[in-house]
């Protein structure tokens, strides 16, 4: 199986802050990776696909890198609407997510 | 517009087999690269990929529970269940399903979830 990390945990920053998470494989996922955002009691929605191509809709603040074992989700200025945990998941094999990143708002 | 939405029983008692029903629009089953995944998440904790259902028929279970799950298509119905066999109080979670486009790779729309409690 193939286990995703992520970190921090938990992240508190000011809007207008750029925010950057982390996420690793424990084997290469080449750019199979997608970012997803979930707020309390919703359905996650996804936010960037293939590592760094941005789903439908999504606001350009939110940018994906990285290949292979590690990668990032960058939100270059943080909104008031961003607040939530935010979910990578690895598609090279089967599927598994991490753990989780908390957003708040300072 | 493509909507999901699941449906079942909120309460199960443990060693029953739980059946999870997901009612879509807006996207068909018969159209070539359309799939359908099933995703749960134990409260306050992280997301678990369960199942998925491809256009062509094909099937796709996570190997912890392969031998628990069934899936299958409506497609007269736009319609998936997945049943999960002798289900324990571990089992207790939001279930989700979710449509997958295979051009994109992931599950692109989402259901709002059913929570299913397992307890006697």
């Amino acid at each position: 199986d193939i286990q995703m990390t992520q970190s921090p945990s938990t992240l508190s920053a000011s809007v207008g802050d750029r925010v950057t998470m982390t996420c690793r494989a424990t084997q290469s996922v080449d750019t199979w990776l997608a970012w997803y955002q979930q707020k309390p009691g919703k359905a996650p929605k996804l936010l960037i696909y293939k590592a760094s191509t941005s789903g439908s809709g999504v606001p350009s603040r939110f940018s994906g890198s990285g290949s292979g074992t590690e990668f990032t989700l960058t939100i270059s200025s943080l909104q008031p609407d961003d607040f939530g945990t935010y979910y990578c998941q690895q598609y090279s094999s089967y599927r598994t997510f991490g753990q989780g990143t908390k957003v708040e708002i300072k | 517009q493509v909507t999901l939405r699941e449906s079942g029983p909120a309460l199960v008692k443990p060693t029953q087999t739980l059946t999870l029903t997901c009612t879509f629009s807006g996207f068909s089953l018969t159209t070539g690269e359309m799939c359908v995944s099933w995703i749960r998440q134990s409260p306050g904790k992280a997301l678990e990929w369960l199942a998925r259902i491809d256009w062509d028929g094909d099937k796709y279970f996570s190997p912890s529970l392969r031998t628990r799950l069934s899936i299958s298509k409506d497609t007269s119905e736009n319609q998936v269940v997945l049943t999960m066999t002798n289900v324990e109080p571990v089992d207790t979670a939001t279930y989700y399903c979710a449509r997958l486009f295979t051009r994109v790779g992931v599950e692109d729309y989402w259901g709002q979830g059913t929570l299913v409690t397992v307890s006697s």
